[in-house]
């Protein structure tokens, strides 16, 4: 069963806007950890940002915030005032607990696409 | 500058053959992973290590082996057991397997079957 859901193949979003990459979850561990990557063209891994399953507010990194919403097993990524630069395929991933072996999974991917 | 250096980037291999994938840290992390990605995919993790002399499969380990002799290297061999190895391969360090670390990437070894 697919632990990490990324619906979004890929999504376009004008310069300067504020675009949401969906990511959905599945665990049954209490204690975990989600995650964003960025992978640019080059195809090196960004990490950008991290939530816990027991943190009471969402992350925010910069132009980066993850959407928690912890009972619908959601960790949404928002990017605001969007960038060319952010041209790049991003990746939602999670860290099960300890029943999982603190593995981390990766979901298979948006590509967003900045236009000028 | 600390960071993760794989090596070569480009490798080729012949049918039958094993071949090592190379992963160099100087972060001082504990911990260090190897990750596959296919074409259009999301990375699938292979083996990884919490500390030296210590490492577990993950999800897609067969036809892949690894050693952790010393803390800053990682190496990957891809045996001839493996059978359709033509991927990017990624590895990664963080300096715990717990907690809100999130992984330093090296820039990737694409193997090719030949």
């Amino acid at each position: 069963a697919q632990k990490i859901t990324q619906t979004q193949p890929g999504m376009f979003v004008q310069e300067k806007e504020a675009v949401t990459l969906d990511c959905t979850y599945d665990t049954s561990d209490p204690s975990y950890g989600l995650f964003w990557y960025k992978q640019p063209s080059s195809g090196e891994m960004i990490f950008l940002i991290y939530q816990g399953s027991y943190d009471q507010q969402n992350a925010t990194e910069g132009r980066y915030s993850l959407n928690f919403q912890k009972a619908r097993k959601s960790a949404n990524l928002v990017i605001s005032a969007s960038q060319l630069g952010d041209s790049a395929m991003y990746f939602c991933a999670m860290r099960e607990g300890q029943g999982g072996g603190f593995k981390t999974i990766f979901g298979a991917g948006t590509r967003l696409f900045v236009k000028a | 500058d600390g960071g993760i250096t794989q090596s070569p980037k480009y490798l080729f291999r012949k049918e039958g053959q094993n071949v090592t994938l190379s992963c160099e840290q100087n972060l001082n992390h504990d911990a260090m992973y190897w990750y596959r990605q296919d074409p259009g995919q999301g990375l699938r993790l292979i083996y990884y290590s919490q500390i030296v002399n210590d490492f577990q499969k993950g999800d897609i380990a067969e036809g892949y082996s690894v050693s952790r002799e010393k803390k800053e290297s990682f190496p990957l061999t891809v045996t001839s057991a493996q059978k359709n190895p033509t991927a990017f391969y990624l590895c990664a360090s963080s300096i715990s397997l717990t907690g809100g670390y999130g992984y330093t990437f090296g820039s990737g070894t694409r193997l090719t079957v030949v």
